[in-house]
């Protein structure tokens, strides 16, 4: 079945630090891939996605690129703020995202010092 | 509303007594899924609605786990008999057209 494995956390860097989270999946056929972010206390939000290969995602200043051969979907950001601090979640789905479900992955904890 | 709304944020039940969880998605919002996350996992799919229609609910871990969506609006997540391992945090997803998933804040649910 489909799966996604993210690296491990927790991740702590200092402010302006270079942030790289790993994402790789296991998945037929070509998913859409998906970044998700939760901050304390709040539900999921949609941090940026890619539909299909070599699709960049980005938003506020994070960046990942859909790379079909070697199944990864890397989170970049080249300088991290305090205000990023959350945990991360790669997921992805058979189709755009509207009507399958979305397989995660464990999350990833990231903490920005100042 | 602006967003997904899920009641009650916070449950505690003790083991053996029967929950139920609400999520008012976003209007006119076809799409509705409910994921079980567990502390400090990821999300897990449980079940997925297309208006009233229930088409997939291969996630659900036990036939005490039990949704609905009458109206094809407002969805009801029941869990009968719970069970401490059904702690966890429910969370609830609308979504339309092509476009991603919008995800509530979620229902803490505590068993003691």
């Amino acid at each position: 079945g489909d799966s996604v494995t993210q690296m491990e956390g927790p991740v702590t860097l200092s402010e302006e630090a270079f942030l790289t989270i790993n994402c790789t999946y296991t998945a037929t056929g070509y998913p859409s891939l998906f970044w998700y972010v939760q901050y304390p206390g709040e539900g999921l939000q949609l941090l940026l996605k890619a539909t299909k290969a070599d699709d960049k995602g980005s938003n506020k200043g994070f960046e990942a690129t859909y790379r079909k051969e070697t199944t990864s979907f890397h989170l970049e950001k080249g300088s991290v703020q305090v205000s990023d601090s959350a945990v991360y979640f790669c997921a992805l789905s058979r189709t755009g995202g509207s009507n399958y479900k979305l397989t995660f992955g464990k999350g990833t904890l990231l903490t920005v010092n100042p | 509303g602006a967003g997904v709304s899920q009641s009650p944020r916070y449950k505690v039940a003790k083991r053996g007594q029967d929950v139920a969880l609400r999520c008012d998605p976003i209007s006119g919002h076809v799409s509705l899924f409910w994921y079980q996350q567990a502390l400090g996992q990821g999300p897990e799919f449980l079940t997925y609605f297309q208006n009233e229609a229930q088409l997939d609910k291969s996630g659900l871990p036990s036939d005490r786990f039990f949704a609905e969506r009458p109206e094809g609006s407002v969805s009801t997540l029941k869990i009968q008999r719970t069970q401490q391992e059904d702690s966890a945090v429910y969370l609830c997803a609308s979504s339309k057209d092509s476009q991603p998933q919008h995800f509530g804040d979620g229902t803490r649910l505590s068993i003691l």
